[in-house]
């Protein structure tokens, strides 16, 4: 098993520039989330999908959009990218149960190293 | 889901133990405690969680204490490579996580 992969490692946009960062997980996990992690801080939840075809808000949602694309993918797009989004970002993937959340162990992909200048 | 509070660093010795507090005082009855470290800023890996009993694997132990406001990860012989930032976390039914700043161990030779 890849685990959780994230594509690409890294990228520099333009101020205005578009990008969608694609997640994948090939542990058959319901619920994914995307995470960004400034320089010196922990992480902060952006958006999480609880099971397919359902998108939630986190923390910092402002300037991204999410697509659970199927069971495997969770993309997260910047529209109009900005300095304030350079940042690290990170897809995680969890098993769940039915009826909501278990109580497993949250697996975290490797990161995109994103700067927007 | 509960806020938590760490020390923001902390150094050990190489093959002793480390232990590192958090403090999760407003925890409720359903929210569990978790401990993930971050090494050179790769993804957290998990370390391992508990409810209200006491929790040991081949990583690490966690104590929490019976009224369940503080808890301690212990390393229980840390080597150079436990170096990471630690991160107490206490999350709810939502199945978020939500971090803090963490705690820095250093472990020096």
């Amino acid at each position: 098993n890849a685990g959780v992969t994230q594509t690409p490692k890294f990228q520099v946009l333009k101020t205005g520039q578009s990008m969608t960062l694609q997640c994948a997980q090939d542990m058959n996990h319901n619920s994914m989330y995307w995470y960004r992690q400034d320089p010196g801080m922990g992480l902060r939840l952006i958006y999480y999908s609880a099971s397919e075809g359902t998108t939630d808000k986190g923390e910092v949602p402002n300037g991204y959009n999410v697509s659970r694309l199927n069971k495997r993918e969770f993309s997260l797009r910047l529209e109009s990218a900005a300095p304030s989004q350079t940042s690290v970002y990170f897809c995680a993937s969890i098993r769940t149960l039915a009826g909501g959340p278990s109580y497993n162990e949250q697996f975290f992909g490797p990161g995109t190293r994103l700067t927007v200048l | 889901d509960a806020k938590t509070t760490q020390p923001p660093s902390m150094d050990c010795a190489e093959g002793r133990a480390a232990n590192l507090p958090c403090n999760h005082s407003t925890i409720s009855g359903n929210e569990y405690v978790y401990w993930y470290r971050q090494i050179h800023s790769q993804g957290p890996q998990y370390i391992i969680h508990g409810l209200k009993n006491n929790e040991t694997n081949e990583m690490a132990s966690l104590i929490i204490t019976e009224d369940r406001k503080s808890s301690t990860l212990i390393l229980p012989h840390a080597t150079l490579r436990d170096t990471a930032v630690y991160y107490c976390i206490v999350r709810g039914n939502t199945g978020k996580l939500i971090f803090g700043q963490g705690t820095t161990l250093q472990v020096k030779p």
